[in-house]
């Protein structure tokens, strides 16, 4: 199966909390893409970052990548129950195909 | 400036059948690709589409085919349906097939197999 690491793979916290999820990959990126699912329906794009970029924010997002240790991570910042969502990164590799990861199922209690 | 729309949105097959989804970039993309989603799982690559060729393939037996259409469009055929095709079909649509931008998905299509 194509797929990449991510972890945890649920989460469950508090509204207000801050939600931070992982995503490893096997060998060298052009770039990272982290996206949200809600049950069931289509996936949304959130954020990309370079290989060349170590960290890259959108509102209350930040995103991370160490490619050094071939991993990134996805901090979601004072969490709101609209935030209760699978999070899914996908990572390019040099031939051009997206890897996808399994997900992390993100709940917020509140 | 409509999004990328699948179609139907759910439906439901008997073993051995086959079926033909749909999807409509988002307006100004040319590639569309193809993925499988298992309930609970991460998407699956079934295949690239990017000036009416096929450009890239997952690992999906040749039961799985497609289409692309000269206004972009694109089509998924899935022929003698097994139990384990049921899945969630998501189509995404991109400017260029080198994957280096944001995918626009759709809201897929819900396929059950009984």
């Amino acid at each position: 199966s194509q797929q990449g690491e991510e972890d945890p793979q649920a989460l469950s916290i508090q509204e207000g909390e801050n939600a931070t999820m992982n995503c490893s990959y096997k060998t060298s990126i052009n770039n990272l893409q982290w996206y949200r699912q809600n049950s069931g329906r289509g996936l949304v794009h959130l954020i990309l970052i370079r290989s060349n970029e170590r960290e890259k924010h959108s509102g209350r997002l930040r995103v991370t990548l160490d490619t050094s240790k071939k991993s990134s991570s996805l901090l979601i910042t004072a969490s709101r129950a609209a935030d209760t969502a699978s999070y899914f990164c996908a990572t390019l590799y040099s031939n051009y195909q997206l890897i996808w990861g399994a997900g992390t199922k993100l709940i917020i209690k509140p | 400036d409509a999004g990328v729309t699948q179609s139907p949105t759910h439906l439901i097959k008997t073993r051995g059948q086959q079926v033909t989804l749909r999807c409509s970039p988002k307006s100004g993309h040319d590639t569309v690709s193809w993925y499988q989603q298992a309930l609970g799982q991460g998407p699956q690559f079934i295949f690239q589409y990017y000036e009416e060729e096929e450009r890239q393939r997952g690992n999906f037996p040749d039961r799985f085919s497609g289409h692309q259409f000269p206004n972009y469009s694109s089509e998924l055929n899935v022929n003698a349906l097994l139990l384990g095709d049921s899945a969630l079909y998501l189509c995404a649509s991109s400017n260029g097939p080198a994957n280096t931008g944001e995918l626009f998905f759709g809201e897929g299509s819900r396929l059950t197999v009984l």
